[in-house]
């Protein structure tokens, strides 16, 4: 079975200029994340859909940065303009059900973003 | 609130040793609790959870937790170490079960020394 895929796995890019990350979660899973990891702050929770529903996006740094899902079956998410210190690793995960079940998540292999 | 704490941001072990990574949370509520692992250059993948049920929990790859009410503690152990098991090991918590609860370690990075 297909696990979460992310693309791209890498884009170097420079300030000011646009970042689209994209994501297509597991089929049959409601729930998808979006977490950054870096060296300074660990993993964070950026922002959280249910049913393709924004939940949770108070984890997103700033207005720079934005998600969306229209389907069950993609997601986006945007950094316009980007900036140096966005520069880091950029998960995309995804869950079946609620309750528990949700604390299973199911990573992609990651977006790394280098932002010079 | 929750929180974790993970004792050591790197463990260095010889192969065939006992691994011993630290996890401490801290919950309002009876905590959900779980183990990430993490390779290099690739996602996060679940190694066990901790639901309430037994306090000891087996995971894949031969690793274990037990979860310690009383010291408010979820260590990670396996009994003896092997070169494939060199990654970054992450606990969480979860004080309502759902994703949107969880909130993950620092990390602990496993050093298998030959």
């Amino acid at each position: 079975d297909a696990g979460v895929i992310q693309s791209p796995r890498h884009e170097v890019t420079e300030m000011g200029q646009e970042v689209t990350l994209r994501c297509k979660p597991i089929s049959g899973h409601n729930s998808l994340f979006w977490y950054r990891q870096t060296m300074m702050r660990g993993l964070e929770l950026l922002i959280y859909f249910n049913n393709n529903v924004p939940i949770d996006d108070s984890g997103m740094p700033e207005d720079r940065f934005s998600a969306k899902m229209p389907n069950a079956s993609f997601s986006t998410l945007k950094i316009q303009p980007s900036e140096p210190r966005d520069s880091a690793v950029y998960f995309c995960a995804s869950s079946l059900g609620s309750g528990i079940a949700q604390g299973e998540l199911f990573f992609g292999e990651g977006s790394r973003l280098t932002v010079l | 609130a929750q929180s974790v704490t993970q004792l050591g941001s790197h463990v260095s072990v010889s192969e065939g040793a006992l691994v011993l990574l630290r996890c401490n949370y801290s919950s309002s509520v009876p905590p959900y609790l779980f183990w990430y692992v993490q390779y290099p250059n690739q996602g996060l993948q679940l190694l066990l959870k901790y639901t309430s049920a037994a306090t000891l929990v087996k995971g894949i790859n031969g690793f274990e937790a037990e979860f310690k009410k009383s010291e408010t503690s979820f260590h990670l152990t396996k009994p003896s170490a092997h070169m494939s098991d060199a990654a970054e090991y992450f606990c969480a918590v979860s004080s309502g079960g759902g994703a949107d609860g969880l909130t993950f370690g620092k990390g602990t990075h496993l050093i298998i020394q030959p």
